[in-house]
């Protein structure tokens, strides 16, 4: 299987701020890369796929960048509705791993 | 609308068995593949199943395979989860998940889950 790391693990930051996830593949998944933004005791919400597409309805603060085993997700100028937990998945073939999440906290 | 709703969860002891279900509406279920998405309480989302439109393929992750059978029933516009031989670490919310393309398992529309505790 195809192992996704994501650092930080936890990311502290205040409104306004710019901020970037990374997410990085045990092996190439060429773009094949979803982001998903979950709130608690809420499903998750798809942000971003095939590394850099944004979903319709996502604000374009939200960015998506990478390719391989690489990946960021960055967010310009955090609104409060932005902190949360924020989770990669690889989209390139099963199974389709998630990274751990990194939650984003303000300072 | 568009939705899922799943249902299904409960209570149950090792060894034991559940089935839950996914119903879908407002969007035409045959043509598109399904998923189920698990987390358990206070941890990261982890994938578990997912069927094509026509059930040609389908994929369980290693930790439940053997013991959960995805599938699907386009007439009634609903996926199902048969989980068998249940642990406690099965433990989890269950999210049922909409694949937003043929050829892109991202998931796009995802239902509020349910929760599945096993637990004697």
């Amino acid at each position: 299987d195809i192992q996704m790391t994501q650092s930080p693990s936890t990311l502290s930051a205040s409104v306004g701020d710019r901020v970037t996830i990374t997410c990085r593949a045990s092996q190439s998944i060429s773009f094949w890369l979803a982001w998903y933004q979950q709130k608690p005791g809420k499903a998750p919400k798809l942000l971003i796929y095939k590394a850099s597409a944004l979903e319709i309805g996502v604000p374009s603060r939200f960015s998506g960048s990478g390719s391989g085993t690489e990946f960021t997700l960055t967010i310009i100028s955090l609104q409060p509705d932005d902190f949360a937990t924020y989770y990669c998945q690889q989209h390139y073939t099963y199974s389709y791993t998630f990274g751990q999440g990194t939650k984003l906290e303000i300072k | 609308e568009v939705q899922l709703v799943e249902s299904g969860g409960g209570l149950v002891k090792p060894g034991g068995s559940l089935r839950l279900s996914c119903a879908a509406s407002g969007f035409p279920f045959s043509s598109y593949n399904m998923n189920w998405v698990r987390q358990a309480p206070g941890k990261g989302l982890e994938w578990v199943s997912s069927i094509s439109e026509t059930s040609s393929y389908i994929y369980h992750a290693e930790s439940v395979k053997g013991r959960f059978t995805i599938s699907r029933d386009n007439a009634k516009n609903s996926q199902y989860l048969q989980m068998n031989s249940l642990r406690v670490e099965d433990t989890a919310v269950y999210y049922c998940a909409r694949a937003a393309e043929r050829t892109g398992w991202y998931f796009d529309l995802w239902g509020r889950g349910t929760l599945v505790t096993v637990s004697s």
